[in-house]
């Protein structure tokens, strides 16, 4: 079956411009996550969705960032006043918690962001 | 604040070798920890996940759990040239197996023909 797809895979921009990154979940995933990785850095977390509940923002790191999720399905992430320290590559990820167990993310191709 | 830690490698084995990659939590009331995969350029991909202490094995991987000593290994038998990567340990929230994931800085690993 189809994975978590991501648009554009790559992403070059100006400083100053907004942008934004597209996220489709596996189908059926009702929790989709943002991350993002930095050259030689680990995966730094951003915001989680889950349901309808509200979702979990703690790890944004600047107001310039948000992110909706639509329909319970896409999110995009949108990144305003783009500055140089946000080029990385944004990953998002879905899972689907069945109750018992541990809540599997999988993770789609990534955005690879560059801003000039 | 939780962190997870990793030997940054690289790690280095030949062909048939068993390589060995650990990781050590901070948060002890973590309880899902998860191994991924990542090839250069490429997103990380899911290789298994443990929950409870001992051994869970998988083919050629196995994961060791020690929730008292606050450790989680992946050992890989039979190591491959095509097992080449950053290996990505990542452990989830406390009293909660949902949630966001909290990932080391990862092991580079090179197998050697």
């Amino acid at each position: 079956g189809a994975g978590v797809s991501q648009s554009p895979s790559n992403k070059v921009t100006e400083k100053g411009k907004d942008v934004e990154l597209r996220c489709d979940p596996i189908s059926g995933h009702t929790a989709l996550y943002w991350y993002r990785q930095s050259l030689g850095q680990g995966l730094e977390f951003l915001i989680y969705f889950q349901g309808n509940s509200a979702p979990d923002k703690s790890g944004l790191p600047s107001d310039r960032f948000s992110a909706e999720r639509t329909g319970g399905s896409v999110s995009t992430l949108t990144i305003q006043r783009t500055q140089q320290e946000d080029s990385a590559v944004y990953l998002c990820a879905s899972s689907s918690w069945t109750s018992g167990g541990p809540d599997t993310q999988y993770f789609g191709p990534g955005t690879r962001l560059t801003v000039l | 604040q939780k962190e997870v830690e990793q030997n940054s490698g690289p790690l280095s084995v030949p062909e048939g070798a068993i390589a060995s990659l650990n990781c050590t939590y901070s948060d002890r009331g973590s309880q899902s920890f998860f191994w991924y995969r990542q090839y250069s350029g490429k997103s990380p991909e899911l290789i298994m996940f443990i929950y409870s202490n001992g051994d869970k094995e998988d083919g050629r991987f196995t994961a060791q759990l020690n929730k008292a000593s606050q450790y989680v290994s992946l050992l890989i038998r039979d190591s491959q040239p095509s097992d080449s990567a950053t290996y990505l340990c990542a452990v989830n929230n406390r009293g909660s197996t949902l949630g966001r994931l909290y990932f080391g800085r990862g092991t580079q690993l090179t197998v050697w023909p």
